[in-house]
């Protein structure tokens, strides 16, 4: 049984497109997490959510929105899409609370490849 | 700032040969810092979690200790297995971890 699961895993496109990552975990976590990494391989936060709660909002573009449905589901859906948001783009979740009494065990998923052309 | 950088970038080993990952951070106060192992085409794994200088964690082959500037991951007799991206991240006083950018191992039979 997969613990992080995001779907698609490798994702082509043209800029100027939409596109819409799903994640979902079923290790009965109540924060769910976005990342994204460079072709450096420097991770960086965007986004976290407690419960459906938004938690951390990094800087980053408005075109990128989160939806948190139910606390087992996240999805990242970016609008109007440039070359420079290729990356690969990781879900992750943890048992705590996000805040900062957080233990720092994140469970990740297997990572999305974006492509922009 | 808070920051933190790894070193080196990447690292070649012949098995059996023990050697050291270093992980430097300057941050707003520590509330801790974590070791994450990364295979290509995955998400990182979680390894140790390191809460106060003088802290040591032991998994298998694998050693992470702390001090107030840096943390160091030691790899005792690696075996080709051992070959991954290793990630450290710290937790300073905000809601966020901060990564590295990674130690990549390499480990050669």
């Amino acid at each position: 049984d997969t613990a992080v699961s995001q779907t698609p895993k490798y994702l082509v496109t043209q800029m100027g497109n939409d596109k819409s990552i799903k994640c979902e975990q079923n290790l009965g976590h109540d924060t769910m997490y976005w990342y994204k990494q460079d072709s450096k391989k420097f991770l960086k936060i965007m986004f976290s959510y407690n419960n459906k709660e938004l938690i951390i909002n990094e800087t980053v573009p408005n075109r990128f929105s989160p939806k948190s449905p139910d606390k087992a589901h996240l999805n990242l859906h970016i609008n109007s899409l440039e070359l420079g948001d290729s990356a690969v783009y990781f879900c992750a979740s943890s048992q705590d609370s996000g805040r900062v009494d957080n233990t720092g065990e994140l469970f990740f998923g297997e990572g999305s490849r974006l492509t922009v052309l | 700032e808070d920051q933190v950088t790894q070193s080196p970038e990447a690292l070649r080993l012949q098995e059996g040969e023990s050697s050291s990952l270093n992980c430097s951070y300057t941050v707003s106060g520590l509330r801790g810092l974590f070791w994450y192992r990364q295979d290509p085409g995955k998400g990182p794994e979680f390894l140790f979690t390191l809460y106060s200088a003088g802290e040591e964690k032991e998994k298998e082959r694998l050693k992470a200790t702390l001090t107030k500037k840096e943390s160091f991951l030691h790899i005792t007799a690696p075996k080709p297995e051992d070959s991954a991206t290793y990630l450290c991240a710290v937790h300073p006083n905000t809601d966020k971890l901060i990564f590295g950018t990674g130690t990549r191992l390499q480990v050669f039979p």
